[in-house]
């Protein structure tokens, strides 16, 4: 069984249009991460949550929102759906208490605004 | 200059080369360091971490200097099964935001 999960794994939606992309975790992770990967561009972080109560912003928050609703569940939202958010999405989990803090990934949401 | 800095590639070899990747990095702060790897369209996974000293996976070793703020990757008898693209991480200082490079891609070829 997966321990980062993501839903839904394909999306397709329109400008406009609010979507929710939703990453469970049973690894009992307290830190979530959510990234976009665009072709050339790398893995860019968006948004960050270190506890339930802790949400930061990444280098490219503009256009999103998160909320943390549970230690296992980090959401992500689009408010306004736009075409240059057509991404790979990625959910991810570490844990603060080990040495090398080692991230684990979701495997990932394809959005593609039309 | 980027946090982050890798050679996109392709590195194109044939199997059982060896093969080295480098990756720079630009906050001498940074504290860890790991190489990731992933397969066309997939989720990262780690590969290894980079310690101060070296270490060694098998067919991978890893290395840092802190001096020259570099981590390197070498795969001694590529497979083709070691085609993807390995994607560098930094740690920074204090506090474990992970900062990822672009990615290196390799493909071993027959």
């Amino acid at each position: 069984d997966a321990d980062v999960t993501q839903t839904p794994r394909n999306r397709i939606t329109k400008t406009g249009k609010r979507i929710m992309l939703e990453c469970s975790q049973t690894k009992g992770h307290d830190r979530m991460y959510w990234y976009r990967q665009d072709p050339g561009l790398g893995l860019r972080l968006i948004y960050y949550s270190f506890d339930v109560k802790d949400i930061n912003k990444g280098e490219i928050s503009d256009g999103y929102s998160v909320s943390r609703q549970a230690q296992a569940k980090f959401s992500l939202s689009l408010e306004s759906a736009i075409p240059n958010q057509t991404a790979l999405y990625f959910c991810a989990t570490s844990d603060h208490r080990t040495a090398q803090e080692t991230q684990y990934f979701g495997p990932g949401t394809r959005l593609l605004v039309l | 200059r980027k946090e982050v800095e890798q050679d996109p590639g392709p590195f194109n070899v044939p199997e059982g080369a060896t093969v080295a990747f480098n990756c720079t990095y630009s906050n001498s702060a940074s504290q860890s360091f790991f190489w990731y790897r992933q397969d066309c369209r997939k989720e990262p996974k780690l590969l290894m971490s980079v310690y101060s000293s070296g270490n060694e996976d098998g067919r991978f070793t890893a290395q840092l200097n802190r001096a020259s703020q570099y981590i390197s990757l070498l795969i001694r008898d590529s497979k083709l099964s070691d085609s993807a693209t390995y994607l560098c991480v930094v740690n920074r200082g204090g506090s474990y935001i992970p900062t990822f490079g672009r990615g290196t891609s390799l493909i071993v070829h027959p």
